[in-house]
């Protein structure tokens, strides 16, 4: 079974800083997306960004990147230039691409904090 | 950009009553998806629907609970009798194809609460 973990329950940063978020996770499929959902106060979930594992490049979506490492199984995200705006919660997720309709499996979430 | 839209966003109901939650996916939408987060958790997956019949289901989703597209917009879940441990954040979802890399779009979930 597909598991995600994030070790972080809780991190806080100053504004304008840029912070890590850590998720492993453990699979024997070689075929997967990985996501990081943003979870805001409304308790929306915003997709930040999302990798395919078949792609070496890291994906980037402007002030968000990830470190995927495939071998070790670790997906980070890095937010650059942090805003107050970034406080929420955030979730790494995973999705295997076996069947048609896979569901995504989620990890416990890390609760951010900018700090003014 | 498109929405998947979820009423009612609060609802309250008594322990032992039945209650539906109802979703309008996107409307090129083949895959539809219940999760659902408990206050502080995170989000489970409850069930997944494709082509008008369960793809997949967690051991959460047992038989109190029922998923049914009725009328080719809405998708609903259905709670037969609930309990106080079903209060949540119930999310809908859907995507086109998501194997094939389409997203997956959630809705702004509805809050269940159960005294």
């Amino acid at each position: 079974a597909q598991t995600v973990t994030q070790s972080q329950p809780e991190m806080s940063v100053q504004e304008a800083e840029t912070v890590t978020l850590s998720c492993t996770y453990d699979t024997s499929e070689s075929n997967y997306y990985l996501f990081w959902y943003k979870q805001p106060p409304s308790r929306q979930m915003i997709l930040v960004i999302r990798q395919e594992a078949y792609k070496q490049q890291n994906a980037t979506e402007n002030r968000f990147s990830v470190n995927f490492q495939k071998a070790a199984k670790s997906f980070s995200l890095k937010i650059s230039d942090s805003q107050l705006g970034d406080t929420a919660m955030y979730f790494c997720a995973f999705m295997r691409l076996m069947n048609r309709d896979d569901k995504i499996i989620f990890g416990k979430g890390t609760r951010l904090h900018i700090l003014p | 950009e498109p929405e998947v839209t979820q009423t009612p966003s609060h609802q309250v109901t008594q322990m032992g009553q039945e209650v539906i939650l109802r979703c309008v996916p996107i409307s090129n939408h083949l895959y539809f998806y219940w999760y659902r987060q408990i206050l502080g958790q995170k989000v489970e997956f409850l069930v997944s629907f494709y082509n008008n019949e369960i793809s997949e289901k967690s051991e959460i989703f047992d038989d109190q609970f029922s998923v049914e597209r009725p009328d080719g917009s809405n998708f609903t879940l259905k709670i037969r009798s609930t309990k106080l441990e079903d209060s949540a954040m119930y999310f809908c979802a859907s995507s086109e194809a998501p194997t094939q890399g389409e997203k997956l779009f959630f809705g702004s979930g509805t809050q269940l609460s159960v005294l």
